[in-house]
């Protein structure tokens, strides 16, 4: 069994300061791992994931993740964030030997991004 | 590409009726699509997982006759809440995830409410 644990549920910040959501997971084998925006109303954007390689992932909208195999985080971040990047965010692990990559979400967190 | 769409966004109905909500892969073949339900402001909750041509797979909890899931193509699922009652509303979500690949794609989610 997986489980994931975003430690904040709520992060306020100011436009154009960096970010940091964090994000550790706990499996017994090895996974696969994945950050997705909401935005209110909607469903989930992917934004990155970690299958393999190079453990700093870079994604869409300026966000990066870097994989910590040993401290066993997948924690996301922004140098510099937008009134736009107000959403919240979902880290997910899946089993990468499974068949169907089931999810296992986090909580969430609620970044909001003020003027 | 990878585009998800779910139909209807918002459904209203009267408790006692069922009601439809169909998923499509647009630009992709869904090998296997997955079901999802979330509360507000809660994390999403797994449902069901279905393969293509085969019977869903209903996590622990779910009842599979009162969610009845559908996944006659390589572009469509459909979920089916039976005999609903204000305890179904919620917001439901569907992803999907093609061959080979571990990533899923999320549809835009469809608001049921049960009066």
């Amino acid at each position: 069994a997986q489980s994931v644990t975003q430690l904040d549920s709520q992060v306020p910040v100011f436009e154009e300061a960096p970010v940091e959501l964090r994000c550790n997971y706990s499996s017994s084998v090895s996974v696969y791992l994945f950050w997705y925006v909401q935005y209110p109303n909607q469903g989930l954007q992917l934004l990155l994931k970690y299958l393999s390689g190079s453990t700093l992932v870079k994604g869409i909208n300026g966000f990066e993740a870097e994989f910590n195999k040993s401290q066993t985080s997948f924690h996301l971040r922004k140098p510099s964030v937008h009134i736009s990047d107000t959403a919240e965010y979902f880290c997910a692990v899946s089993d990468s030997g499974g068949s169907n990559y089931k999810l296992t979400f986090g909580k969430g967190t609620l970044l909001t991004v003020n003027p | 590409g990878a585009v998800v769409s779910q139909h209807p966004s918002r459904v209203i109905c009267k408790s006692g009726t069922s009601v439809k909500i169909e998923c499509r892969s647009l630009d992709f073949q869904a090998t296997t699509m997955f079901w999802y339900r979330q509360f507000p402001k809660q994390s999403l909750m797994l449902m069901a997982t279905s393969n293509e041509g085969s019977k869903a797979t209903y996590e622990q909890g779910v009842e599979k006759d009162k969610f009845l899931i559908n996944h006659a193509s390589l572009t469509l699922s459909t979920l089916t809440v039976t005999s609903a009652h204000p305890e179904d509303s919620s917001f439901y979500i569907c992803s999907a995830r093609t061959s080979g690949r571990a990533e899923q794609f999320f549809g835009p989610g469809t608001r049921l409410t049960v009066l």
